[in-house]
């Protein structure tokens, strides 16, 4: 069974652009949620989706947003980006429950963003 | 609010040693407790999950406990090889079911 895919794996923006990413969860899994990693803030929950409704979200600007697909596929999109966005982006999924409290997340291997 | 903190930040042992990974958390009204694993330039492989009506978990080399009075879990590792060299992350997920993350312990087993 494939894994979490994440495109793309890398990415350059400068400030004020804007940046779709996109997240491919394993087939079956309905859950998706997206964090936000960086060396001074660490992990942080960004949003989870499920049969394309946001069910919950973390503490960040309305800049974020996503969405999800009927094929439970998920984009996050950040726009006016700002330096402090720079991060890597994870991507999870997981079978039903909500953002993997009941069941275990699978992660896929992240989007590096970088802002100039 | 929850906070998540991991002690210590960096860990460096020699190879075939026992060691433990520590997570505390300052809510004890929590969902479950997650360890997981993150390797340089990867996404994170989740290792164990404690529910908060279980006090421990384990698989293979790997056991983790969980104490909610205390707010501690602890994540013991037997007979530590290089493969185990790894970022290794706890997450308690609160009552809105979200995952609050500890920064983490970098293991580094010495061959």
């Amino acid at each position: 069974k494939a894994g979490v895919t994440q495109t793309p794996r890398y990415l350059i923006k400068t400030r004020g652009q804007q940046v779709t990413l996109s997240c491919s969860p394993i087939s079956g899994h309905r859950s998706v949620s997206w964090y936000q990693q960086t060396p001074g803030q660490g992990l942080q929950f960004l949003f989870e989706y499920f049969s394309e409704t946001q069910r919950n979200k973390g503490n960040f600007p309305g800049r974020f947003s996503g969405r999800q697909f009927s094929n439970s596929r998920s984009e996050m999109n950040v726009s006016t980006l700002e330096l402090g966005d720079s991060a890597l982006y994870l991507c999870a999924s997981s079978l039903w429950a909500s953002g993997g409290s009941i069941d275990t997340q699978y992660f896929g291997p992240g989007t590096r963003l970088t802002v100039l | 609010k929850q906070e998540v903190t991991q002690i210590p930040a960096a860990l460096s042992v020699p190879e075939g040693e026992n060691l433990v990974l520590n997570c505390s958390f300052t809510d004890s009204a929590i969902y479950n407790l997650q360890w997981f694993r993150q390797d340089p330039g990867k996404g994170l492989t989740s290792l164990l999950l404690i529910q908060s009506s279980q006090r421990e978990q384990t698989s293979g080399r790997l056991n983790a406990s969980l104490d909610k009075s205390s707010g501690r879990s602890t994540l013991y590792i037997a007979a530590s090889q290089p493969g185990d060299s790894a970022t290794y992350l706890c997450a308690a997920a609160d009552s809105n079911y979200q995952l609050i993350w500890g920064a983490g312990t970098k293991l580094i087993i010495k061959p």
